[in-house]
């Protein structure tokens, strides 16, 4: 089954402490990117990555990092988090960087710092 | 730069009433138009695109959307709500990014705020 799938779901972790939230997608896609959504501000883009070793940053790349070492994974990296990074995070690949490609997302990871 | 304004941050219909969920968006290009849909704890699906084919499109469940050129928007459109409907639902715009710093432009997606809709019995 095509797929793009997150972990943790769920993640609750304390001011500065260093977390890794993991995307990987099985689709043999050459682009993913980051989102977060927060209330009445629908998605934003924090990174995204059009090939291994390609990423740059999106709309809110403050405070994240990524890498992309292999075409399947696309981590996000918080060294150092803060209470305003409490959000829900979505990953999202798709084939191709063309304007008319769907991007298919991950089931979301719900993340709250104190 | 492009951008996309969904009115309405809530919507409630009751069940076999007519859902409409309103977008404009605007942008430098011609865009390409997406429907997304979010139920609750899931990520988002695709619903419906628009690439410049037909100006009716239409998409799973019931639902379609007309592009309106005059008008910039791309409202969703369903004749019949059911409960199976309630979710949040995003409108989104793709087209060419300013290229980054290695020179490439990418097909850019920019979401709209997202809006809630609520099927009564």
């Amino acid at each position: 089954e095509a797929q793009v799938t997150q972990n943790p779901r769920y993640l609750i972790t304390v001011t500065g402490k260093k977390l890794t939230v993991t995307c990987s997608q099985n689709m043999n896609h050459e682009y993913m990117s980051w989102y977060r959504q927060d209330p009445g501000l629908g998605l934003r883009q924090i990174y995204y990555s059009m090939n291994v070793e390609v990423t740059d940053k999106g709309d809110v790349p403050e405070g994240y990092k990524v890498s992309r070492k292999e075409k399947r994974n696309f981590p996000l990296i918080l060294e150092s988090p803060s209470p305003n990074q409490t959000s829900l995070y979505f990953c999202a690949s798709s084939k191709r960087t063309y304007w008319n490609t769907e991007a298919f997302f991950g089931q979301g990871t719900r993340l709250t710092v104190v | 730069a492009q951008s996309v304004t969904q009115l309405g941050s809530h919507v409630s219909v009751s069940e076999g009433a007519l859902v409409l969920l309103r977008c404009n968006y605007s942008s430098s290009v011609p865009p390409y138009l997406f429907w997304y849909v979010q139920y609750p704890n899931q990520g988002l699906q695709l619903l419906l695109k628009y690439t410049s084919a037909a100006t009716l499109v239409k998409g799973i469940n019931g639902f379609e959307a007309e592009f309106k050129k005059s008008e910039t928007s791309f409202h969703l459109t369903k004749p019949s709500a059911h409960m199976s409907d309630a979710a949040e639902y995003f409108c989104a715009v793709s087209d060419l990014s300013l290229p980054n710093a290695g020179g490439t432009s990418y097909g850019k997606l920019t979401f709209g705020q997202g809006t809630i809709l609520t099927v009564h019995p």
